[in-house]
């Protein structure tokens, strides 16, 4: 079965920092992974994923992430937080045929 | 607005009522999902439609959830005899068929409080 687990529940980071939200997955077969953010009260919204090729991908808002095979991790990363980045960060895996399986959540706070 | 819309955001109703949601997926995308999420928790999948067919269910999905898309369009999610375990928020998302897989988009998500 696949998944995916976030080791944080919460990371805090003063504005201006770089940024680090941590995902490691377990998978048979290649693995297809995403990166979510949820803001309160509002759906998910889509930050890149990482189906083949580069393993360094660039997403939106300045995110990006680094997959490493070796490790089993796909580490959501930006060089500069900002406040607005203060939210909940989802890793998902997706579970063959069609779904995702979601991870717990990381709560992201940027610290003025 | 082109994005995936729900209807009701909230919706709080008494134990053994039934509810009924709505879910508009983006138009071009013949993919539509249904997820819960609770407090804590990651969005669970839930059920999935190709076009207007169901091709997959969760074991989450008890027998006194049911979902339909009867003309490859909307979406609804109707659960009888509402218990306080359902209380959650329901998301549904939609993607493209083609190729992928391709990331799902979300809608706000329908609030349920079961009293």
């Amino acid at each position: 079965a696949q998944s995916v687990a976030q080791p944080e529940d919460q990371v805090n980071v003063a504005e201006g920092n770089p940024l680090t939200v941590k995902c490691t997955y377990s998978v048979s077969g290649n693995p297809y992974l995403f990166w979510y953010v949820q803001y309160p009260n509002r759906g998910l919204q889509f930050l890149l994923k990482y189906i083949t090729g580069d393993n360094l991908v660039k997403g939106s808002y300045g995110f990006e992430a680094e997959f490493n095979k070796s490790q089993t991790s796909f580490h959501l990363k930006k060089p500069s937080a900002l406040v607005s980045d203060s939210a909940l960060y989802f890793c998902a895996v997706r579970d063959p045929p069609n779904n995702l399986f979601f991870g717990t959540g990381t709560r992201l706070t940027v610290i003025p | 607005d082109t994005g995936v819309s729900q209807d009701p955001r909230h919706k709080i109703t008494k134990r053994g009522q039934n509810v009924t949601f709505r879910c508009d997926p983006i138009s071009e995308h013949n993919r539509l999902y249904w997820y819960r999420q609770t407090l804590g928790q990651g969005p669970e999948f839930l059920t999935y439609f190709q076009n207007e067919a169901q091709l997959e269910k969760s074991r989450l999905l008890s027998d006194r959830f049911s979902a339909e898309r009867p003309k490859g369009s909307f979406s609804t999610l109707e659960i009888q005899r509402t218990e306080q375990g359902d209380s959650a928020m329901y998301l549904c998302a939609s993607s493209l068929m083609v190729g992928g897989p391709y990331e799902q988009y979300f809608g706000p998500g329908t609030r349920l409080t079961v009293t």
